[in-house]
């Protein structure tokens, strides 16, 4: 596609409902990443797919976050039993080599995600 | 990796050349300098990536001095579309474990002013 699609674009949940957050990255990117950006704070690190593999999720803030790539290229992050404290704009990027520093991400326009 | 400071916000009026400074005093030998900006209600977007002396592209100049321990971001001519975040990173290029770890800080929010 044109650039990396989010959906949905807003999500309202109930403290304690389950929540998946779809990424459709550009086509052919071999890494996938996701981040979570609080009101008025930069982007940070949650998770990175290179293909179907999840080689890090070191950034994943409790077990109720989840995320999955299983054909290596469409990812969803789910995040169960959600709490007010999940509540930002989750980022989707994505790359088309195998990702060091370096090379420059892609994002979509995040879906907002807020726990009532 | 290498922590960046830049000023929490600027202003500028339209059509003024804006230069915002980073200082990464611990940058390392194989360090690159980025910038990402970032509208409200869209994800970052890479603008430009240095690691030494000039870089000019379409959007901005990087100036980067010979001791790399701080960069600066330079917009000819700002608009009001260039209200945003600017961010300053410093990323390393090398692959290994967490070297793809984008650190963001919380950036200059430039507002420019008609």
């Amino acid at each position: 596609g044109a650039g990396v699609s989010q959906s949905p674009r807003y999500k309202v949940a109930k403290r304690g409902q389950d929540v998946a957050l779809r990424c459709d990255p550009i086509s052919g990117h071999v890494s996938l990443f996701w981040y979570q950006q609080a009101l008025g704070q930069g982007p940070e690190f949650l998770t990175y797919f290179q293909n179907e593999a999840q080689l890090d999720k070191s950034g994943l803030p409790s077990d109720r976050f989840f995320a999955e790539r299983p054909e290596g290229s469409v990812s969803t992050l789910k995040i169960q039993r959600t709490q007010q404290e999940d509540s930002a704009v989750y980022l989707c990027a994505s790359s088309s080599v195998t990702q060091t520093g370096d090379e420059k991400l892609f994002f979509g326009s995040g879906t907002q995600l807020s726990v009532l | 990796l290498a922590k960046t400071t830049q000023p929490i916000s600027m202003d500028s009026y339209e059509g003024q050349e804006v230069n915002i400074t980073c200082s990464h005093n611990n940058i390392a030998t194989n360090d690159y300098i980025t910038w990402y900006q970032q509208f409200p209600s869209q994800g970052p977007r890479f603008i430009i990536q240095g690691y030494k002396t000039k870089v000019t592209n379409e959007v901005a100049s990087l100036f980067i001095p010979a001791d790399r321990k701080s960069s600066t971001l330079s917009l000819p001519r700002v608009s009001l579309s260039d209200t945003a975040v600017y961010y300053c990173l410093v990323v390393p290029a090398y692959s290994g474990a967490g070297s793809y770890q984008l650190t963001f800080g919380k950036g200059t929010k430039l507002s420019v002013i008609p």
